[in-house]
């Protein structure tokens, strides 16, 4: 069965810290997606990549950077984490053509930032 | 520009009743492709229908059943029989050929017993 894994269900972190968001797919899809999710604003992309070392940027990546050494591996990084960065992230899969399969999400990683 | 409109926030029925959820969406292109995904309580987002521009056939599948038509730019899903587990939150997403997938703001459902 389709699994995608993200390291943390709640992450507590502190304003200037540099965090680490990991997420492990077992698909060996080719593309890997960061959205995050707030209240009313539904689902927002941050980044994606299409093939190991690739990066494309979402629609609102200012204040994150992502790696993608392995293809079952994307990381999320917030290289100076602010409060506005408090938020439920997810992270997704898929293979083929980016627009038109699905993606299979993770269970979520709730980061506070104090 | 794409854009996906889920203009129900929440929506609360009691168990057994008949809930449709709406989405409307905005595209330019011929080609495009409709999801629809469910957020229960656990948090993971769980692929529920695909459908691609060219096929306007309604899909039904045990209880759900989705509605398309081009004409009103319309994608919308109809639970029948609701019941308490299907309480979560919705999404409808659309993506246009060679483009990434764009999200709805989803709504929230309540099914009360």
């Amino acid at each position: 069965d389709v699994k995608v894994t993200q390291s943390s269900r709640y992450l507590v972190k502190r304003t200037g810290e540099k965090v680490f968001l990991e997420c492990v797919q077992d698909m060996d899809h080719e593309n890997m997606f960061w959205y995050r999710q707030d209240p009313g604003l539904g689902l927002r992309l941050i980044y994606f990549s299409y093939d190991v070392k690739m990066k494309e940027k979402g629609d609102i990546p200012e204040g994150y950077s992502v790696s993608r050494e392995k293809k079952e591996r994307f990381s999320l990084i917030l290289e100076s984490a602010s409060t506005n960065q408090t938020s439920m992230y997810l992270c997704a899969s898929s293979t083929g053509t980016v627009s038109n399969q699905p993606q299979h999400f993770g269970d979520g990683t709730r980061l506070s930032i104090l | 520009a794409q854009k996906v409109t889920q203009a129900q926030t929440e929506i609360s029925v009691v168990e057994k009743e008949d809930v449709t959820l709406d989405c409307v969406y905005e595209t330019r292109d011929t080609t495009y492709y409709l999801f629809w995904y469910k957020q229960p309580p656990s948090g993971e987002l769980v692929f529920l229908i695909r459908r691609n521009s060219f096929d306007e056939q309604n899909e039904i599948s045990g209880r759900y059943s989705w509605n398309f038509q081009k004409s009103t730019s319309s994608f919308n899903f109809t639970i029948t029989a609701s019941q308490v587990v299907d309480s979560a939150v919705y999404f409808c997403a659309l993506s246009e050929a060679d483009d990434k997938i764009i999200f709805g703001k989803g709504t929230r459902l309540h099914i009360l017993p």
